[in-house]
């Protein structure tokens, strides 16, 4: 079964600061890998996704996200934290086993920004 | 942009009784999903619906819970008979066909509270 492991519930970084959220899979399978990021009584944005095509993937508000299989991780980087991206960050990968790809999700990791 | 829309925001019930919770999908999208998240917990996923029917189930989905697409626009979730358990962010979302790769677009969620 694939699941998701996110290490800290709770990163502080002050801005302009380095951002890093970790991310670690277990898939039998090669992985679709997402980064979603929920801001205060909103949705889930999608931030960036791996599907294979480069390891490297650029996303959303400068975000960016390195797949390493050798590690099973697929961790987001920023390298200048903003104020704007105080938020809650979920890593997931995408079950294909049931053939509907329904997401499986960490348990998020809580960013907070300080001046 | 389309987007996925969810009513209510919050809807507070008591233990027993009967909710809906209703779901807008973006409309040529093809595979439809629910997802709860308790406070404090993860995104877990609950139900995939795809051509009229659930392809897709999680153990939360129990009897209690059904899905049904009833004019191809709307996606509900009921609940037959809240239990405090069932208090949670529950998140609609929606998927486009074709690639596995393809990001589900989520809801802002309702937010669900069972007295």
């Amino acid at each position: 079964a694939q699941s998701v492991t996110q290490l800290g519930s709770h990163v502080s970084v002050s801005e302009g600061a380095l951002v890093l959220l970790r991310c670690n899979y277990s898939s039998s399978v090669p992985p679709y890998l997402f980064w979603y990021v929920q801001y205060p009584n909103q949705g889930l944005q999608l931030l960036l996704k791996y599907t294979s095509a480069a390891t490297l993937v650029k996303g959303i508000n400068g975000f960016e996200a390195e797949f390493k299989k050798s590690e099973t991780s697929f961790h987001l980087t920023k390298p200048s934290a903003h104020m704007s991206d105080a938020a809650e960050y979920f890593c997931a990968v995408s079950d294909s086993s049931g053939g509907y790809n329904k997401l499986i999700f960490g348990a998020g990791t809580r960013l907070a920004v300080h001046p | 942009e389309p987007e996925v829309t969810q009513t209510p925001s919050h809807q507070v019930t008591q233990m027993g009784q009967e909710v809906i919770l209703r779901c807008v999908p973006i409309s040529n999208h093809l595979y439809f999903y629910w997802y709860r998240q308790i406070l404090g917990q993860k995104v877990e996923f609950l139900v995939s619906f795809y051509n009229n029917e659930i392809s897709e189930k999680s153990e939360i989905f129990d009897d209690q819970f059904s899905v049904e697409r009833p004019d191809g626009s709307n996606f509900t979730l009921k609940i037959r008979s809240t239990k405090l358990e069932d208090s949670a962010m529950y998140f609609c979302a929606s998927r486009s066909g074709g690639s596995a790769a393809n990001e589900q677009f989520f809801g802002p969620g309702t937010r669900l509270t069972v007295l």
